[in-house]
């Protein structure tokens, strides 16, 4: 059964403390990985796809890496405002959606 | 690019009323759109796929009579709640999937908080 697990459910990090979050997943033929961010009271606002294993895509202070079992998404001397809620999703060859169930990152200034 | 707006972005009604939302990709044609609901503190749950032009896919366990999809243009999906209860009460977020670049992804709209009296 195709399904993603994130760790840790909730993360607490020193402004500027570097860290990683984790993206565990079981895919019957993968065909996206994706990262999200979300906000208390918002959708989810769109930060990544990967598509195959070793693909790593950046962007600010975030970047996403990718095996054929996880992925990770490191953060690099957060800010508060990186605060949120970090969602992945994988999708499937049948175009199945699977959601994990977030990380929830605070960044204390 | 890829920006999905949602209307209303909040709706309280009273019990036994119908809500409909509607959905749109603003810059991009979507030939898929879906439906989730998410509790508090909790991660998205899938209620239905919708494809332009055809019916819904609904999930195990959402009712379909309950909550009518339309998607009736490449841009608009609405989702209407019939005969809202208080159990009914959460946050609706619609996505869309963009074909283009990155493909596979799908772009979330805002969000709308639905509480039924």
């Amino acid at each position: 059964e195709d399904q993603v697990t994130q760790s840790p459910e909730a993360l607490r990090l020193q402004e500027g403390e570097s860290s990683s979050l984790n993206c565990s997943y079981t895919v019957s033929g993968l065909r996206g990985l994706f990262w999200y961010r979300q906000d208390p009271g918002k959708g989810p606002e769109f930060l990544f796809t990967l598509y195959s294993a070793g693909e790593e895509k950046e962007k600010e202070r975030l970047k996403a890496t990718l095996t054929k079992k996880e992925s990770f998404l490191h953060i690099t001397a957060p800010k508060p405002e990186d605060s949120a809620t970090y969602l992945c999703a994988v999708s499937n060859t049948g175009n199945q959606f699977y959601f994990g169930t977030g990380t929830s990152l605070t960044v204390i200034p | 690019g890829a920006v999905v707006s949602q209307h209303p972005s909040w709706v309280i009604c009273k019990s036994g009323t119908s809500v409909k939302i509607e959905c749109r990709s603003l810059d991009f044609q979507a030939t898929t759109m879906f439906w989730y609901r998410q509790f508090p503190k909790q991660s998205l749950m899938l209620m239905a796929t919708s494809n332009e032009g055809s019916k819904a896919t609904y999930e195990q366990g959402v009712e379909k009579d309950k909550f009518l999809i339309n998607h009736a243009s490449l841009t608009l999906s609405t989702l209407t709640v019939t005969s809202a209860h208080p159990e009914d009460s959460s946050f609706y977020i619609c996505s869309a999937e963009d074909l283009g670049t990155p493909q596979f992804t799908q772009y979330f709209g805002p969000g709308t908080r639905l509480t039924v009296l």
